[in-house]
């Protein structure tokens, strides 16, 4: 399978743990994206990486989220001291360098409980 | 700023049908794209379809095209021939600028149901 992937696909934590999610994007995608997405809402932009830079954060992410793609390749989401409102799917796209089509992976769907 | 508009939050079709469903954007920018994207229950998003500013015809992707009217701001997705496995969520997004981040903008989707 050549997609995106993304692991874990759900997760239930306590409030107040932290939860790490990892992306893996298509090869040679040098760019990638997380987004996260409520319950009945499109997704929403969170932070950008081109290879392992990241370029741009949405004010959607607090200081308790980092994000971080360290060899350009795979890429993680941590999120700390969870809170119920964190409770969203978080999805991980990629694309080639300065094309418009972004690839989505099958998401993580958090639960704080 | 930026934004996106699906006005339909829930629709019926007809198995083998054809259904249109709507997109609004509103952007300054000269340059931009626009996409569809499908999401069944299982969470991911499915690219469909994609339309630049630029283009001077309509995309078109199998059964699904994109009418595009520019002046109106408008880029509603036409799936033809519906089927069962087309009932899901579908999002219309934008990306604006050409040197920028390519980050895409969502609209609130809307649930399209195809009826046997």
């Amino acid at each position: 399978d050549t997609g995106v992937s993304q692991d874990p696909r759900h997760k239930i934590t306590k409030r107040g743990q932290n939860v790490t999610f990892r992306c893996d994007p298509i090869s040679e995608h040098n760019r990638l994206y997380w987004y996260r997405q409520t319950l009945g809402q499109g997704p929403e932009f969170l932070t950008y990486f081109q290879n392992e830079a990241q370029l741009e954060k949405s004010r959607l992410l607090s200081d308790r989220f980092s994000a971080e793609r360290p060899k350009g390749s795979f890429s993680t989401l941590e999120i700390q001291r969870t809170e119920q409102g964190d409770s969203a799917m978080y999805l991980c796209a990629s694309s080639f360098p300065r094309a418009d089509t972004q690839y989505f992976g099958p998401g993580t769907r958090l639960t704080v409980l | 700023a930026q934004k996106i508009t699906q006005t339909q939050p829930g629709m019926f079709v007809q198995e083998k049908e054809a259904v249109t469903l709507d997109c609004t954007y509103d952007t300054s920018d000269p340059s931009y794209g626009l996409f569809w994207y499908k999401q069944p229950s299982s969470g991911e998003m499915i690219f469909l379809i994609y339309q630049g500013s630029y283009d001077q015809q309509n995309a078109t992707e199998g059964r699904y095209s994109l009418n595009f009217q520019k002046a109106r701001k408008s880029a509603n997705l036409v799936i033809s021939a519906s089927q069962l496995g087309d009932s899901a969520m579908y999002f219309c997004a934008m990306r604006e600028g050409e040197d920028s981040s390519y980050k895409l903008i969502f609209g609130s989707g809307t649930r399209l149901l195809v009826r046997p």
